[in-house]
């Protein structure tokens, strides 16, 4: 079975601070691929990032770093310096070779305080 | 390059009723996928679509179904509304029939059932 998890439902942070969303994943497929959304009030999901199995190293993308880790089977965003327009909800997917879906967490809302 | 576009914005529904989302792709993109995001839950796959034919269906009834025409613009239908159905529905395109291409979403459709 896939399953994604992200514990923290809500998370409040002051601007500037940094802050870790964090994701674990289950699938028993050796290729696999996992995606972060954000999705602000306006409803529409946000692509940020992709990662596939293969591919372990992290990335880092302005304020927004990645850390993949399969040993621990986890997918961490980390937002840097945090901004009041960081606020909004965001989902953690995978997906595996072959199949046509994707499965989303929780989500974990992030509330950036000015 | 306009993104995925979805109509209507909102809709309001009783009981019983049927209903019909509409999708646009983006330019080029062959697949569609319809996903139905409950309040405060992440969202749920219900149907992929490529090349007019579906490729997948999650585990939702019978009185969900969807088709996509020639010029990949897709339409979700739902039958005999029932208050559960109350949500937002994405619709997301992809390039490829599988769901391990990256799926970009559009704004979503808020349906209400009173």
């Amino acid at each position: 079975a896939q399953k994604v998890t992200q514990a923290q439902t809500e998370i409040s942070v002051v601007e500037k601070e940094d802050v870790t969303l964090d994701c674990v994943y289950e699938t028993r497929d050796t290729t696999y691929y996992l995606f972060w959304y954000k999705q602000p009030p306006s409803g529409e999901l946000v692509f940020l990032i992709r990662r596939n199995s293969f591919d372990e190293q992290n990335e880092i993308s302005g304020r927004y770093s990645w850390n993949f880790q399969k040993s621990t089977s986890s997918f961490n965003f980390t937002i840097t310096a945090s901004q009041v327009v960081d606020s909004a909800v965001y989902f953690c997917a995978l997906t595996t070779s072959g199949t046509y879906k994707y499965i989303f967490g929780t989500g974990t809302r992030l509330k950036v305080l000015a | 390059d306009a993104g995925v576009t979805q109509s209507p914005t909102h809709l309001i529904k009783t009981r019983g009723q049927h209903v019909t989302l509409r999708c646009s792709p983006i330019s080029g993109h062959k697949s569609v996928s319809w996903y139905q995001q409950v309040l405060g839950q992440g969202p749920q796959f219900i149907f992929q679509y490529y090349e007019k034919e579906e490729r997948g269906r999650g585990n939702f009834p019978d009185r969900f179904s969807a088709r996509q025409f020639p010029n990949y613009s897709s339409e979700l239908n739902v039958n005999a509304l029932l208050l559960g159905d109350s949500a937002l529905y994405l619709c997301a395109s992809s390039s490829l029939r599988t769901g391990t291409d990256t799926q970009y979403f559009g704004p979503g459709t808020r349906l209400t059932v009173l």
